[in-house]
């Protein structure tokens, strides 16, 4: 069983870097992505990217040149960062955990809402 | 990017009734196809992943199907806690492309 926990700057300046953190509490720490969605108000839901275990990760292209993601497989906390927000970045953001034999978001976090604003 | 499409964007029903709702592909992407159902102000919760597997703790109400291209969710008899919006997602490949959900409403 995967819980996952997020915290992170709620208010941004444009041009600032949205920076959200989530905590993975897992058993099966290896046998998963681990994955960030985020959802404007009131819209569906947008696939920002993701990671393995290892290091390895797959990017939204719309977002490639803003996005970055990271683990620390020593704390076992999950990075999002995204760099020269505008008010379209305004979301909530979600981390979630992806099983990598079913590709199941299996878990997610309770979400964080992003609010950038001048 | 693989394009998902959702119908109906909103639908009616009442208390018991049997509803579906279809997802297309815009492209084949076997059975990397997850349902999500969301209700406000709360994450998404896993329903269905690889098209028919129902994750652990949902009703057997919730019946996935299809392949290719074309998939469906079905809620037989629903319930009150059923009325909610609803996501299809494939993760055939990155970007794993969501589709535009489906409110259902209490008609």
């Amino acid at each position: 069983q995967v819980q996952l926990h997020q915290w992170g700057a709620g208010l941004l300046k444009p041009s600032e870097t949205l920076s959200l953190t989530c905590a993975v509490y897992s058993e099966s720490f290896s046998d998963h992505f681990w994955s960030w969605i985020r959802q404007s108000p009131g819209k569906g839901l947008e696939w920002l990217g993701e990671i393995n275990h290892r290091g390895s990760t797959n990017y939204n292209p719309s977002l490639e040149s803003r996005v970055s993601i990271s683990l620390d497989t020593s704390t076992y906390h999950l990075s999002l960062k995204l760099s020269s927000v505008t008010a379209a970045d305004t979301a909530v953001y979600y981390c979630a955990s992806v099983g990598i034999a079913a590709l199941d978001f299996d878990s997610w976090g309770q979400g964080t809402l992003v609010t950038v604003s001048s | 990017d693989i394009q998902m499409t959702q119908s109906p964007s909103s639908l009616s029903a009442s208390v018991g009734d049997r509803v579906t709702i279809t997802c297309r592909a815009s492209q084949t992407i076997s059975d990397y196809l997850n349902w999500f159902q969301q209700k406000p102000g709360k994450a998404p919760n896993l329903l269905i992943y690889s098209t028919s597997k129902l994750q652990t703790g949902v009703p057997s109400r919730f019946i996935g199907s299809g392949s290719g291209t074309d998939f469906t969710l079905t809620i037989n008899s629903l319930h009150p806690e059923d009325f909610a919006t609803y996501y299809c997602q494939q993760t055939y490949n990155a970007p794993r492309t969501f589709g535009q959900g489906t409110k259902l409403e209490i008609k």
